[in-house]
């Protein structure tokens, strides 16, 4: 199966800082996702991103599937910001069936 | 607009005790359904996955089982607990027939064996 692989894995942030969050994949895929869990563990859509550059306010992505990498870049960073964000990516006919990634732990100080 | 429900929230089972968890969507048709399980807090790891009524998916051998007795209702089950199936269970489902659309998730149930 595909293999996920994000760095870093944790991640120390000053609030306004920006950063950015790497996720490796091994085969070619049909669905990548990003997610942050909150501390109460819900996962947040971040962005639905199997190619191409999305922006959502202080956040964008980039995934280039053809070198089969995806960045997550955060922007003037706020404390609400700290939790895990997962990658994971479905490829061929797996309908849709998610592999995650490992996560990476940010958190954000004051 | 869709919307995903799982419950309970949180669960405490002794060990050898049955299981049943419960997901439900609401505002769409014949969506795909999975069950994940997170461990120790980092990485999801799917355990069923669902593409019609009655359809189910097994991809981890285990002490659980799923069923689908209705469109948008998915359960997760056991006969007898064990410490190792402690941990967080989400529910998610996603646009079906196939897999190139986005999953959306549940809130979860934390589930502690005793």
């Amino acid at each position: 199966g595909i293999q996920v692989e994000q760095s870093p894995p944790d991640l120390i942030l000053q609030e306004g800082a920006n950063s950015t969050l790497r996720c490796n994949f091994s085969d070619s895929v049909n669905n990548l996702q990003w997610f942050h869990q909150n501390p109460w563990g819900q996962l947040i859509n971040l962005f639905y991103i199997p190619s191409g550059t999305k922006q959502n306010g202080r956040l964008s992505a980039t995934t280039v599937a053809t070198e089969r990498y995806s960045l997550l870049y955060i922007s003037s960073s706020q404390t609400t910001d700290s939790g895990v964000y997962f990658c994971a990516v479905s490829g061929g006919t797996s309908y849709g069936k998610l592999t995650f990634g490992q996560g990476t732990i940010l958190t954000v100080h004051p | 607009s869709q919307t995903i429900h799982q419950w309970p929230a949180t669960l405490v089972q002794p060990v050898g005790s049955p299981l049943s968890l419960e997901c439900t969507v609401e505002g769409t048709s014949n969506p795909n359904l999975y069950w994940y399980r997170q461990a120790a807090g980092r990485g999801l790891q799917l355990l069923f996955y669902s593409v019609g009524i009655g359809q189910i998916s097994s991809e981890v051998p285990q002490n659980l089982s799923a069923s689908r007795p209705q469109d948008r209702q998915f359960i997760l089950s056991s006969k007898k607990l064990l410490l190792s199936d402690s941990g967080f269970y989400l529910c998610a489902w996603s646009v079906g027939p196939g897999g190139n659309q986005p999953q959306h998730f549940g809130d979860g149930t934390r589930l502690s064996i005793l």
